[in-house]
């Protein structure tokens, strides 16, 4: 069936350094690629999404990539600080109608 | 607009006991998906309805099951409880359902912790 992968499943990094987080999908069908960050006992929270018309989308500090080719996106934070510090997940809509997240990414900003 | 909520916010069962947990979606969306989330396994799908018709399912047993109402809330049931369900339950909801492979931005509630013992 469809998969999504995403790695790594922990990262650390320096504040004000860049995060980068990783994801392929399996189904060449996929054309709608959101992301969520999820803090500790909250609900995940769209932060940005992307669909497969489009090669790179920037909001601030966040953008996303898509090479559909290849079949992969990733997640790019830049300038990070310590309210970054979350659970970050990739999510890829497949052929059959439904939203496929990856595992998710503990991304934690050290001081 | 009010977020998505969902009733109750915690609860504790034991292993054989039935659960039903409630979801309101963001006023004016008609589609609801419920997720589990467990520590390592992310998000799973578990189904998604759509004006009072399940639309879509993912791979859970018979046990679990939902339903939806004409104002759009959902419910969501698991009978005959394994200590395997304790679990995030979140509910996401969409203006639109996602149709012909085109994805609409889903919403999530807090969610349902329920813990199986």
């Amino acid at each position: 069936g469809e998969n999504v992968e995403q790695h790594p499943s922990t990262l650390s990094v320096q504040e004000g350094d860049s995060a980068v987080i990783k994801c392929t999908y399996s189904d060449s069908a996929s054309n709608y690629f959101p992301w969520y960050k999820q803090e500790l006992g909250k609900r995940p929270q769209l932060i940005i999404d992307i669909r497969s018309n489009v090669g790179e989308k920037k909001d601030q500090r966040i953008a996303v990539t898509l090479n559909k080719t290849a079949k992969h996106f990733s997640l790019h934070i830049t300038e990070t600080q310590p309210e970054d510090s979350a659970v970050y997940f990739c999510a890829a809509s497949s052929r059959d109608d439904k939203i496929i997240f990856g595992k998710g990414t503990r991304l934690h900003i050290l001081p | 607009k009010a977020g998505v909520t969902q009733t109750p916010r915690y609860l504790i069962k034991t292993r054989g006991q039935q659960v039903t947990l409630s979801c309101s979606p963001i006023s004016g969306h008609r589609s609801v998906s419920w997720y589990q989330q467990t520590p390592g396994q992310g998000l799973q799908f578990l189904f998604e309805y759509f004006s009072e018709t399940q639309r879509n399912k993912g791979n859970f047993p018979g046990r679990f099951s939902g339903r939806q109402f004409s104002n759009s809330r959902s419910e969501m049931n698991v009978s005959t409880l394994e200590l395997g369900d304790s679990a995030l339950y979140l509910c996401a909801s969409s203006p639109k359902r996602t149709s012909g492979g085109i994805g609409e931005t889903q919403y999530f509630g807090p969610g349902t912790r329920l813990l199986v013992l």
